[in-house]
């Protein structure tokens, strides 16, 4: 059964400086990878997916992510934050043909003025 | 606007008093889901549809029901609600299911608090 975990629970960043938010997933079949975000007090929202194909995602708001098969990993990154970002992000796996999808935990990004 | 509903927004109820939650949505979706979130533990999923009549369990779905008699609506039903199920509740849904790359919509949240 797949599996995800979110390494940390809190990232704290300055503003307009980069940040890297880490996923490592476990499952032993081929994946579907999804990164969501959470503003305050609102629902989830898609940043980016990976399927298949190139390993390096763009998504929304300048985001991107590189899935790593051999390292199981799905981090994502950006090269400078805004205040804006503040909210909580999670990774989320799915197998292919399962419709079963496991979120992780959830990391919550602090942007510091 | 393509979206979907839920209803009600904030729930407080007592301890074994049946409730239900509504999910609704209005893109023609087939897979639709819902979800949990409580701190520190993230979104676990309790029960998905991949269509009309079609229902799965997901990671948490003791004490939990659910039906889909129509494909817009995937109501989400507490029997017997107890304490430890007072959390923030997410309906989603999608084009098809997750296992094929689909991304899913969320609604706004559930607060319910059982006392």
């Amino acid at each position: 059964a797949q599996s995800v975990t979110q390494l940390d629970s809190q990232v704290p960043v300055f503003e307009e400086a980069p940040v890297e938010l880490r996923c490592n997933y476990s499952s032993s079949v081929s994946v579907y990878l999804f990164w969501y975000v959470q503003y305050p007090n609102q629902g989830l929202q898609l940043l980016l997916k990976y399927l298949s194909g190139s390993t390096l995602v763009k998504g929304i708001n300048g985001f991107e992510a590189e899935f790593n098969k051999s390292q199981t990993s799905f981090h994502l990154r950006k090269p400078s934050v805004h205040i804006s970002d503040t909210a909580e992000y999670f990774c989320a796996v799915s197998e292919n043909r399962d419709d079963k999808i496991i979120f992780g935990k959830g990391t919550r990004l602090h942007i510091l003025p | 606007e393509a979206q979907v509903t839920q209803n009600p927004r904030y729930l407080i109820t007592v301890t074994g008093k049946k409730l239900t939650v509504t999910c609704s949505q209005n893109m023609n979706h087939e897979y639709m889901s819902w979800y949990r979130q409580d701190p520190g533990l993230g979104l676990r999923q309790i029960y998905y549809s991949m269509n009309v009549e079609v229902t799965d369990k997901g990671d948490v779905p003791e004490g939990y029901k659910v039906s889909r008699k129509e494909k817009r609506n995937f109501p989400l039903i507490l029997e017997s609600p107890s304490p430890n199920q007072t959390s923030l509740y997410f309906c989603a849904s999608s084009l098809s299911g997750t296992g094929h790359g689909y991304e899913q919509y969320f609604g706004p949240g559930t607060r319910l608090t059982v006392t």
